[in-house]
């Protein structure tokens, strides 16, 4: 059956340094993938977007790198700020059927 | 900016009643979402709509129905509420016919079956 896996252990990194979170995928062709942020009580919020056939996509501090051969997504945050701190969730789609995928997501926590 | 609202914030409800969610995006989106939300569990997709009057099951709608008489409203109805719907609720809407899929989340409703 297809599964994505996020590490469902939270992660704790010092303000500046970059954040790292994975998404690993199995059984499963995604024509893209999304992620999106999601603060306590509140429902996710979109943040990129790559498709299949693209490795790397970059907003501002964000990045994000999409490995079909090793059905990964890594999820990038440079120069990271408390305010950072929040659960991302990765969430894959086939295209056209309009129903997404999500992972059980990770938390960041970014201390002073 | 696309609004997606959810009736109520908070909900408490007792074992057996019918339960009503409210779901309404301004957007002209076609396609509206009703997701739950556990912890370890992720979001899960209970039912889905493409259209007016139109609906899809989704992984989990066992237990729940729905209804879209209009284009910008969505609800979600447990027939009979049970404990183990006590969850968070998250509605989402998108627009095709881009192959984004982006969806837009309202800000959740957690009810409560006593």
């Amino acid at each position: 059956s297809q599964k994505i896996e996020q590490n469902s252990e939270a992660l704790n990194i010092q303000e500046g340094k970059t954040a790292t979170l994975t998404c690993n995928y199995t059984n499963y062709s995604p024509a893209y993938l999304q992620w999106y942020r999601q603060d306590p009580g509140r429902g996710p919020v979109f943040l990129l977007l790559i498709r299949e056939n693209e490795k790397e996509k970059r907003k501002e501090r964000l990045k994000v790198t999409f490995d079909t051969t090793l059905k990964q997504s890594l999820f990038h945050i440079t120069a990271s700020q408390p305010a950072d701190s929040a659960t991302y969730l990765c969430a894959l789609g086939a295209g056209g059927g309009n129903k997404l995928t999500f992972g059980t997501g990770t938390q960041l926590k970014v201390e002073l | 900016d696309v609004k997606v609202t959810q009736s109520s914030r908070y909900l408490v409800k007792r074992t057996g009643e019918k339960v009503f969610l409210e779901c309404v995006q301004d957007m002209d989106h076609e396609n509206m979402f009703w997701y739950r939300q556990d912890p370890g569990l992720g979001l899960r997709l209970i039912y889905f709509s493409y259209d007016v009057k139109m609906k899809e099951k989704g992984d989990i709608p066992e237990g729940y129905s729905v209804s879209r008489e209009k284009k910008e409203r969505f609800s979600l109805i447990l027939e009979s509420a049970s404990t183990n719907q006590t969850s968070m609720y998250l509605c989402a809407s998108s627009s095709p016919p881009k192959l984004t899929d982006t969806q837009y989340f309202g800000p959740g409703t957690r009810l409560t079956v006593l």
